[in-house]
């Protein structure tokens, strides 16, 4: 149980251009999903969390009108990098809660290239 | 900003020896210490969740300790073998952070050889 997906496993796209990724959670209800990036040699960081039918919470120095988080349904949440720049480029890799639980079950990520 | 060191940042371990390394994180505000297990091209793995001060943990033959007054908790692999490759993460949770905030370590990345 607990699984997590996310789609695409990795993009690459124009400068300028918007993505969407997707986080599923497939066998359980996710009342709160997390989006964190990974640079290279570095640590998961956390980007901004989300409630099902809340806005998202954004942590500070991440911009939320580029990166548009929703949370609609209690299985699915989506990161929308709009207008991506090469600085964008990045892992991307969501965890999903279910109510009540301590434990985020993760996603297998989303490798970003901005050319 | 609060800082949870990993080490080392690597390890290579022969099959069937056993092997440990250390999470440090901030000692006040605690709330909770998560271990993932994380694979190449998979997804992070849960392992464990530890909130009390001495709390020991075990999964097969992966067992963790929390010393929570002096900001450490210890991952242990007994007998390893070669699918206990993987970079372990831990994560740190405080009281005052938002619900369900984590903040990771870089992780140890382990290399078991046959």
């Amino acid at each position: 149980g607990a699984v997590v997906s996310q789609h695409p496993s990795r993009v690459i796209c124009k400068s300028g251009t918007s993505v969407k990724i997707e986080c599923r959670s497939l066998d359980f209800q996710a009342t709160t999903m997390f989006w964190y990036r990974q640079f290279p040699k570095q640590s998961l960081m956390l980007m901004a969390t989300s409630n099902e039918g809340s806005k998202a919470t954004y942590e500070q120095g991440v911009e939320k009108d580029k990166f548009l988080i929703n949370h609609a349904s209690l299985t699915l949440s989506t990161l929308t990098v709009t207008s991506a720049h090469p600085e964008d480029s990045s892992f991307y890799i969501c965890s999903a809660r279910g109510p009540g639980e301590e434990t985020q079950y993760f996603g297998p990520g989303t490798r970003l290239l901005v050319l | 900003i609060l800082n949870v060191e990993q080490s080392p940042q690597s390890l290579h371990v022969q099959e069937g020896d056993s092997t440990n390394f250390t999470c440090s994180f901030p000692s006040s505000n605690f709330y909770a210490l998560h271990w993932y297990r994380w694979e190449t091209a998979k997804s992070p793995e849960a392992l464990f969740v530890m909130t009390l001060n001495g709390d020991e943990k075990k999964k097969g033959r992966i067992s963790a300790t929390l010393n929570t007054k002096e900001g450490y908790s210890y991952l242990y692999i007994k007998g390893s073998q070669p699918e206990d490759s993987a970079t372990y993460l831990c994560a740190f949770s405080g009281w005052t952070d938002s619900w369900g905030k984590l903040q990771f370590g870089a992780g140890t990345q382990v290399v078991v050889t046959p």
